[in-house]
């Protein structure tokens, strides 16, 4: 059983549509969950960091987290052309050590 | 706003070949980290450094590999003996001091091995 698990997508929706993105896990040691923006040929992006279960939010992004369940998510609200992009999710036991990445889910959002 | 920089942009190399990539942290970062990306793949961690020393490695991390902090900024991946296998962007991150858990990373080196 893969360690992280991502749907890779495509998802295609129309701007100002909501979105949302999974990943689950398995091993419940993960305690920090990230979810970072790829654009083609690029380094990952910080977009939003937790490690609690439940929700955060930064201006139209949520991100939510449900421990019980090995479940995140990230929300997008109002999505934008420019939110095209791929959309990884990132886990970690403790602080320093390594992250796991999802495969990323490619999102395009059409004007 | 500080940014992890990464040298060089390309590098193209034979197999056989040493390849020393380049990778300057966000000043007063403490983590140093080595992850790659095959293309259509997912992102692979393969070595942490923290205090002058690896922290932690993958299986991916064998002996052809090695790291550096030969100065105070700058971080070293070094390929010994280049394999076609190892062609794939190379992501250098780095993260500060403290609780807080975000990895920066650069926009990282793209491998190619002929």
């Amino acid at each position: 059983q893969k360690e992280v698990e991502q749907d890779p997508g495509p998802l295609s929706v129309p701007e100002g549509a909501i979105v949302s993105l999974n990943c689950t896990y398995s091993n419940s040691a993960f305690q920090y969950f990230m979810w970072y923006r790829q654009y083609s040929r690029k380094g990952p992006e910080l977009l939003m960091y937790t490690y609690s279960s439940g929700n955060k939010e930064d201006g139209r992004f949520t991100a939510q987290v449900d421990k019980s369940s090995k479940y995140i998510s990230l929300f997008i609200r109002d999505s934008q052309p420019s939110d095209s992009a791929t959309y990884l999710c990132a886990l970690t036991r403790n602080t320093g050590n390594q992250f796991y990445f999802g495969t990323g889910t490619s999102l395009t959002v059409i004007p | 706003e500080p940014e992890v920089t990464q040298t060089p942009s390309h590098q193209v190399t034979q197999m056989g070949q040493e390849v020393i990539l380049r990778c300057v942290p966000i000043s007063n970062h403490l983590y140093f980290y080595w992850y790659r990306q095959i293309l259509g793949q997912k992102v692979e961690f393969l070595v942490s450094f923290y205090n002058n020393e690896i922290s932690e490695k993958s299986e991916i991390f064998d002996d052809q590999f090695s790291v550096e902090r030969p100065d105070g900024s700058n971080f070293t991946l070094k390929i010994r003996s280049t394999k076609l296998e190892d062609s794939a962007m190379y992501f250098c991150a780095s993260k500060p001091a403290g609780a807080y858990n975000e990895q920066f990373f650069g926009p990282g080196t793209r491998l190619t091995v002929l």
